[in-house]
């Protein structure tokens, strides 16, 4: 069965500093990944997804992601924080399914000091 | 565009009361639909998930239902309430068919029970 580890329940960065939040991924075949971001008392939304071809993906926000087959890893990255960025991310992977179904990571949840 | 539509916002139950949480989406027909549980420093728990109307797939045994009575509302029921169903309940939506397909969410109800 497929699984998602977010290593990192906590993250401190300053503001203006750059930041990866690290991702590992268990999936058997080429995995969809998705990286979703959620503020206090709200639903989730999506910043950046990954399906097929160029590794490193863009997305919303200034945030990107690489693919790393190799290494079974989608980390987030963002080279200058704003302090509106202090949310919690959690990394996700397609389940297999045929139905879109996903598996969520526990999240990490950034947070950014002045 | 697409929108999807949550409520209501907070709830606060007794023990052993009953439970009917809404979801719909607009803007798209037939769309594969999820709910979850999120509670803290767990993550996204997948609790059902429907891929048109009357169709139901339960991810976990437990004290909810839910049923799709109509293309784009999918509620979530419970006919006695527990202390162990309080959390942050989010609806999603994705397009049907396949795995690459991103999920998109709703702002979430929150369910206190006392």
């Amino acid at each position: 069965a497929q699984s998602v580890t977010q290593p990192d329940i906590h993250i401190t960065v300053s503001e203006g500093a750059s930041l990866e939040l690290r991702c590992n991924y268990s999936y058997g075949a080429t995995p969809y990944l998705f990286w979703y971001v959620q503020s206090p008392g709200q639903g989730l939304q999506l910043l950046l997804k990954y399906f097929s071809g160029d590794t490193l993906v863009q997305g919303i926000k200034g945030f990107e992601a690489e693919f790393k087959r190799s290494q079974s890893s989608f980390n987030l990255r963002k080279p200058s924080v704003h302090w509106s960025d202090a949310a919690e991310y959690f990394c996700a992977v397609g389940a297999g399914s045929g139905y879109s179904t996903l598996t969520f990571g526990k999240g990490t949840m950034l947070l950014v000091s002045p | 565009s697409q929108t999807i539509h949550q409520w209501p916002a907070t709830l606060v139950q007794p023990v052993g009361s009953p439970l009917s949480l809404e979801c719909t989406v607009e803007g798209t027909s037939n769309p594969n639909l999820y709910w979850y549980r999120q509670a803290a420093g767990r993550g996204l728990q997948l609790l059902f998930y429907s891929v048109g109307i009357g169709q139901i797939s339960s991810e976990v045994p437990q004290n909810l239902s839910a049923s799709r009575p109509q293309d784009r509302q999918f509620i979530l029921s419970s006919k006695k309430l527990l202390l162990s169903d309080s959390g942050f309940y989010l609806c999603a939506w994705s397009l049907g068919a396949g795995d690459n397909q991103p999920q998109h969410f709703g702002d979430g109800t929150r369910l206190s029970i006392l």
